[in-house]
């Protein structure tokens, strides 16, 4: 089974408007960590944002918040007032607590057009 | 604020041949890791290391090797290069203590393809 789900292969959006970004997971771990990245088109890979499985507030950064559904198994990036810059592909990722690795399991993204 | 560094950025190569992607980070980390990226997927881990002299496979090891002599490097080897090799290759870092909020830093990337 895929531990992280992007169902979502493209999205567009109005400049300024807000998109929601899906993610789902699976783990049975009790402790674990959401991530979201940003890919633009240049190639690297930024931080966006980070949710952890016992923290009881949404996370927030910027523009950026990370919608935490623990019971569904969600944790869908919120991005406000959109701009042209965050054209990109964008990537769910988690960490599973127990496994000591540290590595990251990532879903296959979502690409994200911003329309002026 | 050098952080991950990846080279080359850019390699093509032939079946068969071997070579070595290098990766160094001047942030202390102890946890490093490499992972491909096929178009149209996300990130898959080939190796990782949570401190000098210790490496461990992740989920698509096959071709590969590494190793960690310092905490600064931890170099990718393809042994015998193939077309499925092609990809984008990043090295990442994050520390090793159970501070679970803490992202791993990328590099650059490294495009390689195998003719």
């Amino acid at each position: 089974a895929q531990k992280i789900t992007q169902t979502q292969p493209g999205m567009f959006v109005q400049e300024k408007e807000a998109v929601t970004l899906d993610c789902t997971y699976d783990t049975s771990d009790p402790s674990y960590g959401l991530f979201w990245y940003k890919q633009p088109s240049s190639g690297e890979m930024i931080f966006l944002i980070y949710q952890g499985s016992y923290d009881q507030q949404n996370a927030t950064e910027g523009r950026y918040s990370l919608n935490f559904q623990k019971a569904r198994k969600s944790a869908n990036l919120v991005i406000s007032a959109s701009q042209l810059g965050d054209s990109a592909m964008y990537f769910c990722a988690m960490r599973e607590g127990g496994t000591g690795r540290r590595a990251l399991t990532f879903g296959s993204g979502t690409r994200l057009q911003v329309q002026p | 604020n050098a952080g991950v560094t990846q080279t080359p950025k850019f390699q093509v190569l032939k079946t068969g041949q071997s070579m070595t992607l290098q990766c160094a980070q001047d942030m202390n980390h102890e946890y490093m890791s490499w992972y491909r990226q096929d178009p149209g997927m996300g990130l898959r881990l080939i190796h990782y290391s949570v401190g000098a002299g210790i490496t461990d496979q992740g989920e698509v090891p096959n071709g590969y090797n590494v190793s960690r002599s310092t905490t600064e490097d931890f170099p990718l080897r393809l042994l015998s290069a193939a077309p499925s090799q092609t990809s984008v290759y990043f090295c990442a870092s994050s520390p090793a203590r159970d501070y679970s909020n803490q992202p791993q830093h990328f590099g650059d990337g490294t495009r390689l393809s195998i003719l």
